[in-house]
């Protein structure tokens, strides 16, 4: 498959334990975005990545979350000590080259994360 | 800060009707507007946009969107709409320039999204 793919799908987790949620973009895309979606919203953006560089990390709620993407390609999205309000779909998009200048984002199925 | 408008949680129309899906934004300068659909237990897929030049853009499955600027909308259509139409739909925005600005304006931002159903 050529698309976008995330695991695992699905993670249930004990409130204060770490994850880490992985995302395989579109071979060759440059950038790598990251996003959370509540039930009934949009996706919320959380952080992006140009090749290896971590552009923007602004969208992350708090200093428990991080992520990286060290070779430019795998990225992997960190949550330490999870709270209950941390469950929600947590998506990844690739795309051929930065959103501002008109570059669609492909997204893969998404990691629903339920923390008990 | 740029922000997205769907003022409808559902449309519903008849197979075989038009349909449109509305939303309006809010961005300075001229925004690049997107929309997505989603499907149960998919991704997010993406149907078309606006960059520039023409108002009319034509995507995926039949589906439109005309860029009004003074009306700050990009409403989603489709002359007639088939049952396998039912979806939820997203309108998106991001800004031009915005790349290394910070603030989450390198990403897309999202409306809270539209349920689209078509009811044979």
């Amino acid at each position: 498959g050529a698309g976008v793919s995330q695991s695992p799908r699905y993670k249930v987790t004990k409130r204060g334990q770490d994850v880490a949620l992985r995302c395989d973009p579109i071979s060759g895309h440059v950038s790598l975005y990251w996003y959370r979606q509540a039930l009934g919203q949009g996706p919320e953006f959380l952080t992006y990545f140009n090749y290896e560089a971590q552009q923007d990390k602004s969208g992350l709620p708090n200093d428990r979350f991080s992520a990286e993407r060290p070779e430019g390609s795998i990225s992997t999205l960190t949550i330490q000590r999870t709270e209950q309000r941390d469950s929600a779909m947590y998506r990844c998009a690739s795309s051929f080259a930065i959103a501002s200048e008109g570059n669609e984002q492909f997204f893969g199925p998404g990691t629903r994360l339920t923390v008990l | 800060a740029q922000s997205v408008a769907q003022p409808e949680d559902q449309v519903n129309v008849a197979e075989g009707n038009p349909l449109t899906v509305k939303c309006t934004y809010s961005v300075s300068g001229n925004p690049y507007l997107f929309w997505y659909v989603q499907y149960p237990n998919r991704g997010l897929q993406f149907l078309l946009k606006y960059i520039t030049g023409d108002n009319l853009v034509k995507g995926s499955y039949g589906f439109e969107a005309e860029f009004n600027k003074s009306q700050t909308s990009f409403h989603l259509k489709k002359p007639s709409a088939l049952v396998s139409d039912s979806a939820l739909y997203f309108c998106a925005v991001s800004y031009p320039g915005a790349w290394g600005s910070g603030g989450g304006a390198d990403g897309l931002t999202f409306g809270k999204g539209t349920h689209l159903i078509i009811q044979p």
